[in-house]
């Protein structure tokens, strides 16, 4: 079975600076989707990035973008220029590509942003 | 409306009670999932209902009973909850059977206590 490990329940960084969120995951698969999904304090939860497993490039939005190591299977997030909205539970979530229905989440990461 | 939307957003029961959570997805989307969120626990897969046919329901306990009469509505029927159901109850939908990433686009949640 397919697991997602997020280390940092809690991280902090100063607003305009750069952090990182670590996601680890496990899967025997050789394909498979990977998401950084975002939480903020309102509650709905809206995707931040993807990631295709067979895809090298690592993807990018605007300020956030992902370190992507297949064989080390880790999915980082890194978010530059920190603003005070980007305060929230980050969760990395992993989708089989072989079967279209379910995500694994991660327990998440809370980033605080320190003004 | 757009996206995905739930009501009620705050709902106290008691345990001898019976309610019902809505969801409503406007997206065009095959697939509907139910999750349940609790405190420093990753999120918890219920039910998964896709061409408004159920194809997972992860161990989850029959006080809870889910309903889906079409692809854009799912419903979650309570009755007889304990304390530990008290939690955030995500919906989510994707657009189903695709080739594509199929991420999940969530609802903002019922924060349900039971007293």
């Amino acid at each position: 079975a397919q697991t997602v490990t997020q280390s940092q329940p809690e991280m902090s960084v100063q607003e305009a600076e750069t952090v990182t969120l670590s996601c680890t995951y496990d899967t025997s698969e050789s394909d498979y989707y990977l998401f950084w999904y975002k939480q903020p304090p309102s509650r709905q939860m809206i995707l931040v990035i993807r990631q295709e497993a067979y895809k090298q490039q690592n993807a990018t939005e605007n300020r956030f973008s992902v370190n992507f190591q297949k064989a080390a299977k880790s999915f980082s997030l890194k978010i530059s220029d920190s603003q005070l909205g980007d305060a929230a539970m980050y969760f990395c979530a992993y989708r089989s590509a072989y079967r279209d229905d379910k995500i694994i989440f991660g327990k998440g990461t809370r980033l605080h942003i320190l003004p | 409306e757009t996206g995905v939307t739930q009501t009620p957003r705050h709902l106290v029961m008691g345990m001898t009670n019976k309610k019902s959570l809505k969801c409503e997805q406007h997206l065009g989307h095959n697939a509907m999932y139910w999750y349940k969120q609790s405190a420093k626990k990753p999120l918890e897969l219920m039910f998964v209902y896709s061409l408004e046919e159920r194809v997972e329901n992860n161990s989850v306990p029959s006080r809870f009973s889910p309903e889906c009469p079409n692809s854009s509505h799912l419903f979650l029927h309570l009755h007889t909850l304990q304390p530990e159901d008290s939690a955030l109850y995500l919906c989510a939908s994707s657009q189903g059977r695709t080739l594509s990433y199929n991420e999940q686009f969530f609802g903002p949640g019922t924060r349900l206590t039971v007293l």
